[in-house]
């Protein structure tokens, strides 16, 4: 079936550092792909998605390419603020929606 | 504020015991779907419903069962509790049922059985 793998975290980072959180799935057909943010104690947000491959999702100064040759959805930002500070969830929606385990992210200043 | 509305938003309940939660989507949303939150199993898909019928399921155990009503609302109904079904219990809804719309999440409802 569907899955998707993300890096483990926790990531913690200085505030205007470069983030990379690495995300890889696997599934069949076409699936769409997405980063959700989840801050303390709230429900998920939607942070950018793509629908096929070779597309770029954007949102907020983040960042993220579908590449279907590396199955590969990585998440990017050049510079991190303390506000990013959050758990990020790659998600595949094929037949189902799948969700990578997330990833808490921690900027200092 | 995602326009998704959960109550309630905590609950505390024992062993053996039947909860309902209930979710109401974003205004002209059809499609609903359910998740479990936990530390050990993370975000899980239960159960999706497109304009009252059944789309897909996920990893729900026969103990819980949903169902989406005429107003578009859906409730979550998990019976026979056990220590484990402790998590957060989220619901999102979407437009369509389409694999490229995104999901608008609602905040949650804590559920903890003592």
């Amino acid at each position: 079936g569907n899955s998707v793998t993300q890096m483990e975290g926790p990531v913690t980072l200085s505030e205007e550092a470069f983030l990379t959180i690495n995300c890889t799935y696997t599934a069949t057909g076409y699936p769409s792909l997405f980063w959700y943010v989840q801050y303390p104690g709230e429900g998920l947000q939607l942070l950018l998605k793509a629908t096929k491959a070779d597309d770029k999702g954007s949102n907020k100064g983040f960042e993220a390419t579908y590449r279907k040759e590396t199955t590969s959805f990585h998440l990017e930002k050049g510079s991190v603020q303390v506000s990013d500070s959050a758990v990020y969830f790659c998600a595949l929606r094929g037949d189902d929606m799948r969700f990578g385990a997330g990833t808490r992210l921690t900027v200092k200043p | 504020d995602s326009g998704v509305t959960q109550t309630p938003k905590h609950l505390i309940t024992a062993t053996g015991q039947r909860v309902t939660l209930r979710c109401s989507p974003r205004s002209g949303d059809l499609s609903v779907y359910w998740y479990q939150q936990s530390l050990d199993q993370g975000l899980q898909f239960l159960i999706q419903y497109y304009n009252g019928e059944e789309r897909a399921k996920g990893n729900i155990l026969e103990r819980f069962s949903a169902q989406q009503f005429p107003d578009l609302h859906s409730e979550l109904n998990l019976s026979s509790l056990e220590l484990g079904d402790s998590a957060l219990y989220f619901c999102a809804s979407s437009t369509s049922g389409m694999s490229s719309y995104e999901q608008y999440f609602g905040p949650g409802t804590r559920l903890t059985v003592t």
